[in-house]
């Protein structure tokens, strides 16, 4: 079985820009979530979608979105790009009913410069 | 409210001693903990889960957990060390509000293993 697969595991941004990055649960998964894990502030959760609904949100400024297609992939974006932007952006997939046993990609690294 | 505290920001052992992670908790709530081990450069992977079972739970790798609920502890445990062990391990606590369940990670701790 495939695990969790984020794209693009590395990039480069200037600040002002906007980011997309995707996230393909395993199969059968049908809850994503995102963290964003740098040095300074260790692991915080962005949002969590569940068919195609956001179910949680954490504290972060309206630049940070996200949505979940009907397939369950789920993508998120930042706009604005901050220097502060730059982190591990990790998603993890989960099975409906078993919150808290969570399979992680392995990340997006975003860059601002 | 929930929280989790991990104790020790870096352990360091040498290779084939014990391990020992440790990893304080509260909530208002029962519980669901979690250990979740981060290689470099690599996402985070369920070491071992306890969800209201049996206290002792044993996970991958040979590492294991134990639930004290009289302390609020749910520290880590490997009898022997090996040095492909030198990761980052995070406590996690999953506690289900009656809406959605909210998790709280640790802020880590950094396993360093030595020959």
């Amino acid at each position: 079985k495939a695990g969790v697969t984020q794209t693009p595991r590395y990039l480069i941004k200037t600040r002002g820009q906007q980011v997309t990055l995707s996230c393909s649960p395993i199969s059968g998964h049908r809850s994503v979530s995102w963290y964003q894990q740098t040095p300074g502030q260790g692991l915080q959760f962005l949002f969590e979608y569940f068919s195609e609904t956001q179910r949680n949100k954490g504290n972060f400024p309206g630049r940070f979105s996200g949505r979940q297609f009907s397939n369950s992939r789920s993508e998120m974006n930042v706009s604005t790009l901050e220097l502060g932007d730059s982190a591990l952006y990790l998603c993890a997939s989960s099975l409906a009913g078993v919150p808290g046993e969570l399979f992680f990609g392995e990340g997006s690294r975003l860059t601002v410069l | 409210a929930q929280s989790v505290t991990q104790l020790d920001s870096h352990v360091s052992v040498s290779e084939g001693t014990p391990v020992l992670l440790r990893c304080n908790y509260s909530s208002s709530y029962s519980p669901s903990l979690f250990w979740y081990v981060q290689h470099p450069n690599k996402g985070l992977q369920l070491l071992l889960k306890y969800t209201s079972a049996a206290t002792l739970v044993k996970g991958i790798n040979g590492f294991e957990a134990e639930f004290k609920k009289s302390e609020t502890s749910f520290h880590l445990t490997k009898p022997s060390a090996h040095m492909s062990d030198a990761a980052e391990y995070f406590c996690v606590v999953s506690v289900y509000t009656g809406t959605a369940s909210k998790l709280t990670f640790g802020t880590g701790t950094r396993l360093q293993v030595t020959l």
